[in-house]
């Protein structure tokens, strides 16, 4: 059975660009996460989706934003791109929304410059 | 407000011994808290929960400690190996979905 995989793997881009990562959950999992890693930082939590709907966002701005689609891969998007937006950036997923068991893609490395 | 907090960054421990990781939280609100394994360029895996009614949950080598009076929660363990060597993460979880990591112990194994 597949993992979640996500893509790119890397992602270089400059200040004020947008991004767009993307995520596809465990075959059967409803329930997308998305995380954000900064260096010596740990995982901060950023939106969560589930059956299509955004459930619960972390502490962020509002130029983080995503989307779950109906086979419940989720896109998340970056606007005005900022320095301190340069981070590995971690999708998960899991069951259902009362699933705490959540497994991880490999994430994407964004570098902003 | 971080809820969960991993005051110690790294530790080193020789094979066979005893590998202990802490974590503190805050908040007396959760139903689970969960650890994390983490290697390079790969991301977290879960390695064992408890609950909120437990005081320990024990899975092969890995036990999990909850001392709820001192907020304070460890995994342990025992034998450590080399490939244990990675970042754990302690998390919490309540069944309002929400999530918070703690920001990892750099677990590393000598052999």
């Amino acid at each position: 059975e597949a993992g979640v995989t996500q893509s790119p793997t890397h992602l270089i881009k400059t200040r004020g660009q947008q991004v767009t990562l993307r995520c596809s959950p465990i075959s059967g999992h409803t329930s997308v996460y998305w995380y954000q890693q900064a260096l010596g930082l740990g995982l901060q939590f950023l939106l969560w989706y589930d059956e299509g709907e955004e459930r619960n966002r972390g502490n962020f701005p509002p130029r983080f934003s995503g989307r779950q689609f109906p086979n419940y891969s989720s896109e998340l998007n970056v606007n005005a791109l900022e320095l301190e937006d340069s981070a590995l950036y971690l999708c998960a997923s899991s069951l259902g929304r009362t699933a705490y068991e959540q497994y991880f893609g490999p994430g994407t490395r964004l570098t902003v410059t | 407000d971080q809820q969960v907090k991993q005051n110690s960054p790294s530790l080193s421990v020789q094979e066979g011994r005893i590998s202990i990781l802490n974590c503190d939280y805050t908040n007396s609100m959760f139903d689970y808290f969960l650890w994390y394994k983490k290697y390079p360029a790969e991301g977290p895996t879960f390695l064992i929960s408890i609950s909120s009614i437990k005081d320990k949950n024990e899975d092969g080598r890995f036990t999990v400690f909850l001392n709820k009076s001192a907020k304070h929660l460890s995994l342990h363990i025992v034998p450590s190996q080399p490939g244990d060597s990675a970042v754990y993460f302690c998390a919490r979880w309540n069944t309002g979905n929400q999530f918070y990591f703690g920001t990892g112990t750099s677990l590393t194994v000598i052999p």
